[in-house]
């Protein structure tokens, strides 16, 4: 099992400034990803965090917009740059453990609101 | 575009009432389907995952049946208790060891004592 911590759990941002999210796993893992969901809408892959090299987004999603650092094998850092409304949205950090890939734990999320 | 679809979409039941919920996703290119249960201010948590047409898994009261031949999966919660009360994800996983899900929308349950 991984057990995930997030910080900030939650927190009110003002528009145009930017937050950055930590995930933190208590051992090490090969995959990482960030994901968001937005009000009434279902959970969305953002990118996967990539240990040593830059991180792979989805189609929708900028490294401009969503900086993603991850320094070694047990964290990683979301960005939400220039923010608007729009980006009020729980944001989960997820890692992938076990042989298979098709064990996937999430953190507990970040509740962002955009005022 | 990949759609997960997910019915109902929220659910109301008394204490002790069966209830099921569908899952439907694309039928190619399949590898996993996951069940999550979420509740407000805590992780998803996983409840299966199936990778074979014809799975069918059981936790306690819940239980979820899969069928990729015809893309849906079905979850089941017999005698609902109120700690149940949560919203089910359903997620369709199409490439293996990559842990990149589709969800989709999922079904909110309550559970009236």
């Amino acid at each position: 099992s991984a057990v995930i911590s997030q910080k900030p759990s939650r927190d009110i941002c003002q528009r145009g400034t930017s937050l950055t999210i930590q995930c933190q796993v208590d051992s090490q893992v090969t995959m990482m990803f960030w994901y968001r969901q937005q009000p009434g809408q279902s959970l969305t892959l953002i990118a996967t965090a990539n240990q040593g090299s830059e991180a792979t987004y989805e189609s929708g999603f900028v490294i401009d917009k969503f900086p993603i650092s991850r320094p070694n094998l047990t964290f990683s850092t979301l960005t939400v740059s220039n923010m608007s409304p729009e980006d009020s949205s729980i944001y989960l950090c997820s890692v992938v453990t076990g042989i298979s890939g098709n064990t996937i734990y999430f953190g507990e999320g970040s509740w962002l609101t955009v005022v | 575009i990949l759609n997960v679809e997910q019915s109902p979409q929220s659910l109301h039941v008394q204490e002790g009432d069966s209830t099921n919920f569908t899952c439907s996703f694309p039928s190619s290119n399949f590898y996993a389907l996951h069940w999550y249960r979420w509740e407000t201010a805590k992780s998803p948590e996983a409840l299966f995952v199936m990778t074979l047409n014809g799975d069918e898994k059981k936790k306690g009261r819940i239980s979820a049946t899969l069928n990729t031949k015809e893309g849906y999966s079905y979850l089941y919660i017999k005698g609902s208790q109120p700690e149940d009360s949560a919203t089910y994800l359903c997620a369709f996983g199409r490439e293996s060891n990559t842990g990149k899900l589709i969800f989709g929308q999922g079904t909110t349950l309550q559970v009236k004592p």
